[in-house]
């Protein structure tokens, strides 16, 4: 069985600062990897994802994410935010061969002017 | 097109109705889940149909009945519910379910559940 640790439940941050959300996972076999966002009264749109490949991974919208094996982590990053980017995140992770997804308790990220 | 559609987006129904939630995909997935939120928690997974046969029932209430008429439907039939299942319901779909391609998941906008 899997799990997944947001350790920060509220990350609030100003405009056009950057800001790091924290993921790491506990599996005992090979996993996918993955971010969705929630905005507000909104479904989940899926940010970006690892599968394999090369370990930093982008989604269009500036975000990055890195795969680091040794310490089971796959933080999301951005370098600047905007007002926009307020919303809940969830970092997910799936078993290789399985789809189910295992979610973390999520994290807001709360960006101010 | 990485669309699932849901409907309704809202619904409020008394514990003595009878109402159902749809979603449909057309992406050619094989997959499809129900998934609850309640707020300010994560989704938790109620019921998993891989090429239209219930794979994964995750111990839900007989309240809550699913129904895969085709490949690109799914239906949640509701009855006789308690206001502690107000929720988000959301639907999701993916290629299939054991496949090594990284079978990603994709959500639809949720239909919201007020049980009164």
């Amino acid at each position: 069985a899997q799990s997944v640790t947001q350790l920060d439940s509220q990350v609030p941050v100003f405009e056009e600062a950057p800001v790091e959300l924290r993921c790491n996972y506990s599996s005992s076999v090979s996993v996918y990897l993955f971010w969705y966002v929630q905005y507000p009264n909104q479904g989940l749109q899926l940010l970006l994802k690892y599968l394999s490949g090369s370990t930093l991974v982008e989604s269009i919208n500036g975000f990055e994410a890195e795969f680091n094996k040794s310490q089971t982590s796959f933080h999301l990053r951005k370098p600047s935010v905007h007002i926009s980017d307020t919303a809940e995140y969830f970092c997910a992770v799936s078993e290789k061969g399985y789809s189910t997804l295992t979610f973390g308790k999520g994290t807001m990220l709360l960006v101010s002017p | 097109d990485t669309e699932v559609t849901q409907t309704p987006k809202h619904l409020v129904m008394g514990m003595t109705n009878k109402k159902s939630l749809k979603c449909e995909q057309h992406m050619g997935h094989r997959a499809m889940y129900w998934y609850k939120q309640k707020a300010k928690k994560p989704p938790e997974l109620m019921f998993v149909y891989s090429y239209e046969k219930l794979s994964i029932n995750e111990s839900v209430p007989s309240r809550f009945s699913p129904e895969c008429p085709n490949s690109s439907l799914l239906n949640l039939h509701l009855h006789a519910l308690q206001p502690e299942d107000s929720a988000l319901y959301l639907c999701a779909s993916s290629q299939d379910t054991q496949g090594d391609s990284g079978n990603t998941i994709y959500f639809g906008e949720g239909s919201w559940l007020t049980v009164v």
